[in-house]
C-alpha cells in the first residue's frame, strides 16, 4: 500500500529553526507537497518538490530525496503564527494526491 | 490563485437528514476534489468531479450516500445522505488551476458537519 509518514508533533521555541521530515512509500512519484493548515482553516499551499535537492521560499525551505523516499520542510525564525499542522502530499504514478497525517507544530515564547 | 467559496461553513444536523454543501470557484476549472477530514486526522479523498462526467469515487465511498453534481466549471455540490454521528466531519473541496503534476491543490474554506 501507500504510505506517508510525518511526526505528530513537535514543539519549538520562537526564533528558532525546526525540520519536519516525510518519509513516503507510493506507486511512482510525481511531486511532493506542502501545505500548512491552521486549526480550524482550510490547508494552503507551502511548495513542491519535484528534483532532488532544495528549494527555498523565505523563511521556509522544502528538501527532496527522491532515492530515500524523504522529504523535509525547514522552518526559520520561527514565529508564534507558525504554529499549524503541516501536510506532506505525494502526487503518485496515477497523479493522485497521497496525503500524510500532518505535524502539529507548536511554537513557545 | 483562485477564490473558493465553500457554503455553509458550518452545520449541525440531525440523524437521517441529508445536507448539500456547495463549492464555488471565481475561475474555469476541469478537477475539482471532495475531502472529508475528520479531528487529528489526515486529508481522505471522496470523490474526483470533472464536468460533463460522472464522479469517480474512491475506495469506501458510494455515489448513493455521497452525490456529487458538477453542473459547469466553477461549480460543484455534495451531499451526505442519510447522516449519522459517524459523518461528523470537516468536508473540503479544492481544485487544481492547470494541468500539471506539479500543481497544487487549493481548498475552500471547508464545511465542518456535526450529526446528533
Amino acid at each position: 500500500g501507500q504510505n506517508i509518514d510525518q511526526p505528530t508533533e513537535m514543539t519549538a521555541t520562537e526564533g528558532a529553526i525546526v525540520q519536519i521530515n516525510c518519509t513516503y512509500q507510493t506507486s511512482g512519484f510525481n511531486g511532493l507537497f506542502w501545505y500548512q493548515q491552521h486549526a480550524g482553516e482550510a490547508p494552503t499551499f507551502l511548495s513542491y518538490n519535484v528534483l532532488d535537492g532544495l528549494e527555498e521560499k523565505g523563511r521556509f525551505s522544502s528538501f527532496l530525496s527522491r532515492s530515500k523516499g524523504y522529504s523535509y520542510l525547514l522552518l526559520k525564525e520561527l514565529q508564534m503564527k507558525d504554529s499549524a499542522s503541516y501536510l506532506c502530499a505525494v502526487r503518485d504514478r496515477n497523479y493522485q494526491l497521497i496525503w500524510g497525517a500532518g505535524t502539529k507544530l507548536i511554537i513557545k515564547p | 490563485s483562485a477564490v473558493i467559496s465553500q457554503k455553509p461553513s458550518r452545520d449541525i444536523c440531525q440523524r437521517g437528514t441529508s445536507l448539500t454543501i456547495q463549492c464555488q470557484v471565481d475561475s474555469q476549472v476541469t478537477m475539482m476534489f471532495w475531502y472529508r477530514q475528520q479531528p487529528g486526522q489526515s486529508l481522505t479523498l471522496i470523490a474526483t468531479a470533472n464536468q460533463g462526467s460522472e464522479a469517480t469515487y474512491e475506495s469506501g465511498f458510494v455515489i448513493d450516500k455521497f452525490p456529487i453534481s458538477r453542473p459547469n466549471l466553477t461549480f460543484s455540490t455534495l451531499t451526505v445522505s442519510n447522516m449519522s454521528p459517524e459523518d461528523s466531519s470537516i468536508y473540503l473541496c479544492s481544485v487544481e488551476l492547470g494541468e500539471g503534476g506539479n500543481q497544487p491543490q487549493h481548498f475552500g474554506d471547508g464545511t465542518r458537519l456535526s450529526i446528533l
